[in-house]
């Protein structure tokens, strides 16, 4: 069985310039997540999807970051502009359906903001 | 506000002896609670998990323990092996939120020596 796919899996852009992330979960899994590592602290989500629609948001700097989850596949994470603060690895994670499944990781994106 | 906590950034043992990794929450709410594994330049990957409703759960040479009226709980890895030397999160989830989302503590390398 394939795992989380994630691409690239660096990046490296200076800041204010926008960057793009993108997530093919599990096949079948349902639910999509995207989390925020920063060196030294352990993953935080960002935001959930259940096929396309929002979850839970609350976590997500709406006002730079972005996310769609279009057909309840593939997935985009965006940040616009990026901040210095944004540099850490982002990780992409998938779960079956949603209540207390396991989640699978990607090997995530080292994004580092100059 | 770091509801979940491993104070120990790093633990060193040798091989064939116990490793224990140690987790504190402040959130009553959490009910559930996870550890997963992360080797370099890869995503966590599930080990474990509990229910509020049970003190002990065993998974071969793996055990999680909580105690719930000291918000703690520990992973027991016995006998320890090199190929356990990993970063150990630790994550716990509320009912009340999503029903997935998970808070992850900070993190603890453990290294197994030969």
């Amino acid at each position: 069985e394939a795992g989380v796919a994630q691409s690239p899996r660096y990046k490296i852009i200076e800041k204010r310039q926008s960057v793009a992330f993108w997530c093919n979960p599990i096949s079948g899994h349902a639910t999509l997540y995207w989390y925020q590592q920063i060196l030294g602290q352990g993953p935080k989500l960002l935001i959930q999807f259940q096929n396309n629609g929002v979850v839970d948001d609350s976590q997500l700097p709406k006002d730079r970051f972005s996310a769609e989850r279009l057909k309840g596949v593939d997935s985009t994470l965006k940040i616009q502009p990026a901040k210095l603060e944004d540099s850490a690895v982002y990780l992409c994670a998938s779960s079956l359906r949603q209540a207390r499944d396991i989640q699978y990781f990607g090997a995530g994106t080292r994004l580092s903001v100059l | 506000d770091q509801q979940v906590k491993q104070n120990s950034p790093s633990l060193s043992v040798q091989e064939g002896r116990i490793s224990i990794l140690n987790c504190d929450y402040t959130n009553s709410m959490f009910d559930y609670f996870l550890w997963y594994k992360k080797y370099p330049a890869e995503g966590p990957t599930f080990l474990i998990s509990i229910s509020s409703i049970k003190d002990k759960n065993e998974d071969g040479r793996f055990t999680v323990f909580l105690n719930k009226s000291a918000k703690h709980l520990s992973l027991h890895i016995v006998p320890s092996q090199p190929g356990d030397s990993a970063v150990y999160f630790c994550a716990a989830s509320a009912r009340e939120d999503s029903g997935s989302r998970l808070t992850f503590g900070e993190g603890t390398q453990l290294t197994v020596n030969p």
